[in-house]
């Protein structure tokens, strides 16, 4: 089972910031927050990853809690190519991804 | 960098048949990863192959099987073929757990669509 829990689905204006919020209360130290989106039927796509620190890529900033019970992902001016399922991950380098139903964002015009 | 590809894109089959899946991962990646997304549900995990080697394997019956060549590119094979195999599967390649930098990030490519009828 995932050790993720996120909201079904969220709304955002184009050109306005997307949060998505994670909860994964049960982390552990050595497991990694990882952040996939997956357009209608295609192949997940890697967005962002982060274990402890802020992080920030070309693509989104990931900004994770102190506690690391929880993270948010930030789209910092959504268009409407991001409408997709954001899927929220934690997982040990070497284990393997469990994907849950994820978050399906829509942005809208 | 070409990334990781699957063919064929589409595959149409009959009960009973077995299916062949091919993936060839990112240059330099070593690791590949079978998921299963049938319509409407999450992925789940299949298979995970790292230089050569069977290194885990998911929830699925012995039907499911795969293997992973030198060039450590892949297949899944699918045999006795059942209506509710009918499903997007996705391969993911990755440098592995003996690469370096030690980051095993997943990379998808854009899926087979199998149909079983």
């Amino acid at each position: 089972d995932a050790k993720t829990t996120q909201p079904t689905s969220m709304d955002c204006a184009e050109g306005r910031a997307a949060n998505l919020p994670c909860n994964h209360s049960t982390i552990s130290g050595n497991e990694y927050v990882y952040w996939y989106r997956q357009i209608h039927s295609q192949g997940p796509q890697y967005i962002i990853h982060g274990l402890k620190n802020n992080e920030t890529n070309e693509m989104a900033s990931l900004i994770i809690t102190e506690d690391r019970k929880s993270s948010t992902l930030i789209l910092p001016h959504a268009t409407l190519r991001d409408t997709a399922v954001y899927y929220c991950i934690v997982r040990v380098y070497g284990q393997n991804f469990v994907f849950g139903p994820g978050t399906r964002l829509s942005v809208l015009p | 960098e070409a990334g990781v590809t699957q063919s064929p894109t589409h595959l149409i089959k009959t009960r009973g048949q077995q299916a062949t899946l091919r993936c060839s991962p990112i240059s330099g990646h070593t690791s590949v990863y079978w998921y299963q997304q049938a319509l409407g549900l999450g992925l789940q995990f299949l298979l995970w192959y790292d230089e050569g080697e069977e290194r885990n394997r998911g929830n699925f019956p012995p039907r499911f099987s795969g293997r992973q060549f030198p060039n450590y590119s892949s297949e899944l094979n699918v045999n006795a073929l059942e209506l509710e195999d009918s499903a997007l599967y996705l391969c993911a390649s990755s440098l592995g757990i003996t690469g370096y930098p030690r980051t095993d990030t997943q990379y998808f490519g854009p899926g087979t669509r199998l149909t079983v009828l």
